[in-house]
């Protein structure tokens, strides 16, 4: 069966413009994760959607993210006014539950000139 | 934020030996899970563990839940050049909320 995937694979930006990227969680998946992973390091947890509930958004770093989820569908997560620092792999991962494995995607590697 | 440490930094070994790494916390973790990612890839989740004292076994991979809940080991025996990536530990802490935290990672080199 299909996994997670994600859109674009790569994308480069000017600082300042805003960025779009793109995750479609397995099907049926009720839970869905953001992470952002810089180079040579762990990856950092962003944003966890499950189900209906209102999404956690703990782990975004600045009001310049910003993620959606409609249903047990598609997200998009949303990067205005992209900094330099904003360059690194953003991962998405779906599950079956919290508690559940995650199946992650191939990433959507993002630098900013 | 949360500090998931993880040794060693690096490994270089020679095909055939095991490898064994490990992951700290200061704080208690209900599960842990070991992840495995190749380049350009995103993680594979390897083992899962959700008891303090558990020791699961998958092949030629082990890992255990430290009794204290604060810590965890892999090990992997008779390393292969597929066992080639970046190891990473993870998983929630007790009242943490709905973040997973991922280790700093262990980058394994296996030499043929």
């Amino acid at each position: 069966g299909a996994g997670v995937s994600q859109s674009p694979s790569n994308k480069v930006t000017e600082k300042g413009k805003d960025v779009e990227l793109r995750c479609d969680p397995i099907s049926g998946h009720t839970a869905l994760y953001w992470y952002r992973q810089r180079l040579g390091q762990g990856l950092e947890f962003l944003i966890y959607f499950q189900g209906n509930s209102a999404p956690d958004k703990s782990g975004l770093p600045s009001d310049r993210f910003s993620a959606e989820r409609t249903g047990e569908s598609v997200s998009t997560l949303t990067i205005q006014r992209t900094q330099q620092e904003d360059s690194a792999v953003y991962l998405c991962a779906s599950s079956n539950g919290f508690y559940n494995e995650q199946f992650f995607g191939p990433g959507t590697r993002l630098t900013v000139l | 934020g949360q500090q998931l440490n993880q040794s060693p930094q690096s490994m270089f070994i020679q095909e055939g030996e095991d490898v064994s790494m490990n992951c700290t916390s200061s704080s208690i973790f209900n599960t842990w899970l070991w992840y495995k990612q190749d380049p350009g890839e995103g993680p594979v989740l390897l083992i899962a563990l959700y008891k303090a004292g558990e020791l699961t076994s998958n092949g030629r991979l082990t890992a255990q839940f430290g009794i204290t809940r604060k810590d965890s080991f892999l090990n992997i025996s008779a390393s292969i050049p597929s066992d080639v990536g970046i190891y990473f530990c993870a998983g929630p802490i007790e009242r943490g909320g709905n973040q997973f935290y991922f280790g700093t990672g262990t980058s394994l080199t296996v030499i043929p």
